[in-house]
């Protein structure tokens, strides 16, 4: 079966640095993506991962390894705006290839 | 703006009632999706349409109807909803289903309550 983990909520201090964690068991593996959801609003695609290591984009980094089921969401240099709710997802390599399995979510809250 | 929109972005509904959500992506997509968002709960896969044919029904009930007319538009149609229906239900679109790595795009969704 699939799996993700991730915490419920994080907070952290506008200008820090804070890593979100995605932990993940599945039967196969086809990358892993990071979503970003404000409140009432569409989620947004952050980044997908396919091999290991990091990837960076302006203040957000994703990274992966696939020997552990791990991935992780490194934001930078924080600001308000980015208290959000941060999905996890991986495709499905069960009955259903190319179907996303979401996390619940880690939700983020950036104290001035 | 990702280019999906949704229709209406609020509902209120009694469990006698009749309605409909509409989807609508200008990416040029063939594949569209539905998705349930219930508090403290990961997205859920409703169903999936790829060149407006349904691929997928993730053992929705059958108070759930989706109708795809065209590759741009997607409805689910609502009937005799019960109020654990009440959730976000959001819209997705991506370039097509062969590819499981395509990114997925989503509308902003509709809040559904149900009383």
């Amino acid at each position: 079966g699939q799996n993700i983990d991730q915490p419920t909520e994080m907070t952290a201090t506008e200008g820090a640095i804070v890593q979100i964690n995605c932990t993940y068991q599945t039967s196969g593996f086809n990358g892993l993506f990071w979503y970003q959801q404000h409140a009432g609003e569409a989620p947004t695609f952050l980044s997908y991962n396919v091999l290991d290591g990091l990837e960076e984009k302006g203040r957000f980094s994703s990274f992966l390894s696939r020997s552990k089921g791990y991935s992780y969401l490194l934001l930078k240099e924080l600001q308000m705006k980015d208290s959000a709710s941060y999905l996890c997802a991986v495709p499905n390599y069960g009955g259903s290839q190319g179907n996303l399995i979401f996390g619940k979510g880690t939700k983020l809250s950036v104290k001035p | 703006e990702t280019g999906v929109t949704q229709t209406p972005r609020h509902l209120v509904m009694g469990m006698t009632n009749k309605k409909s959500l509409k989807c609508e992506q200008h990416l040029g997509h063939n594949a569209m999706y539905w998705y349930k968002q219930s508090a403290k709960k990961p997205l859920e896969l409703m169903f999936v349409y790829n060149f407006k044919e349904q691929t997928e029904n993730n053992s929705v009930p059958s108070r759930f109807s989706p109708e795809c007319p065209n590759s741009s538009h997607l409805f689910l149609h609502l009937h005799t909803l019960q109020p654990e229906d009440s959730a976000l239900y959001l819209c997705a679109s991506s370039q097509d289903r062969r590819g499981s790595t395509d990114t997925q795009y989503f509308g902003p969704g509709t809040r559904l309550t149900v009383l």
